[in-house]
C-alpha cells in the first residue's frame, strides 16, 4: 500500500462545475495535510492546508479531512480553465520530517 | 519574498560523470528536501535534512548522496550518473514538520 494515494485522472469537468479531488493516506499518526497545485513545467505551490477533521474553506477551495477514514479531499467550486493542473496531496510522516506526496491528480477544466 | 534557488534549470551530463545539484534557501528553514519527479510516478523523496550536517534517506536514495554544510544550502550529488537518473529534480525547504514546503524551480537533468 502506498503511503499517500490519489487517482491519477485525468479528471475532466466543465467550466463552472465543482471539481472533487481525493486522497487517502496510510499513516494514522499524521497530523497535517496539504494540497499543492502544479502547472505543467512548473514547481508545486501550496493552495490549502488542513489539520483538523471537517471542512476548511478558502475562496473557491474547500479542503475536507476525515482522520478516522484516513481521507482528505479538495473541492474546487466554479472551476475555471486556469484551474487545469495537477493537484498533489502531501502528508508529513508522523514523528519525522519525511514529507510524502501522492502521485497527483490531473484536472482538466473544459471551457 | 521567499526564495528557493536551484543552480541550474537544465543540465546535460554523460554517463559516469559526477553531478552536483545545488539548492539555496533564504528563509532560515531547518528542513530541506530533494525530490525527483517522473511522469506517472509523482514526487519521490530522495533525501532530506532537518539540520546542518544531518541527513536522512528518503524512499529512493540509491545512487545519490547529499551534503548540508550550511543551513541555507543543500546539495544533491550523483556519484556516477546513469541514464535512469534522467529526471526533474526539485529542491524544497520548510519549517517544522507540519508547515508547508517551498519549492525551487527545478533542474531537468538529462544523462546521456
Amino acid at each position: 500500500q502506498k503511503e499517500v494515494e490519489q487517482n491519477s485522472g485525468p479528471l475532466s469537468v466543465p467550466e463552472g462545475a465543482i471539481a472533487s479531488l481525493n486522497c487517502t493516506y496510510s499513516d494514522r499518526g499524521s497530523q497535517s495535510f496539504f494540497w499543492y497545485r502544479q502547472y505543467s513545467g512548473k514547481s508545486p505551490e501550496l493552495i490549502m492546508s488542513i489539520y483538523s477533521n471537517g471542512d476548511k474553506e478558502d475562496g473557491r477551495f474547500t479542503a475536507q479531512l476525515n482522520k478516522a477514514s484516513q481521507y482528505v479531499s479538495l473541492l474546487i467550486r466554479d472551476s475555471q480553465p486556469s484551474d487545469s493542473a495537477t493537484y498533489l496531496c502531501a502528508v508529513p510522516h508522523s514523528g519525522t520530517y519525511k514529507y510524502i506526496f501522492g502521485t497527483g491528480t490531473r484536472l482538466k477544466v473544459l471551457a | 519574498d521567499v526564495k528557493v534557488t536551484q543552480s541550474s534549470r537544465y543540465l546535460v551530463k554523460r554517463t559516469g560523470e559526477k553531478v552536483f545539484l545545488e539548492c539555496v534557501q533564504d528563509m532560515d528553514h531547518e528542513n530541506m528536501f530533494w525530490y525527483r519527479q517522473d511522469p506517472g510516478l509523482g514526487l519521490r523523496l530522495i533525501y532530506f535534512s532537518y539540520d546542518v550536517k544531518m541527513k536522512e534517506k528518503g524512499d529512493i536514495p540509491e545512487g545519490y548522496s547529499v551534503s548540508r554544510e550550511k543551513k541555507e544550502r543543500f546539495s544533491l550529488i550523483l556519484e556516477s550518473a546513469s541514464t535512469n537518473q534522467t529526471s526533474m529534480y526539485l529542491c524544497a525547504s520548510g519549517g517544522p514538520s507540519d508547515e508547508k514546503l517551498f519549492f525551487g524551480s527545478g533542474t531537468q537533468l538529462s544523462v546521456l
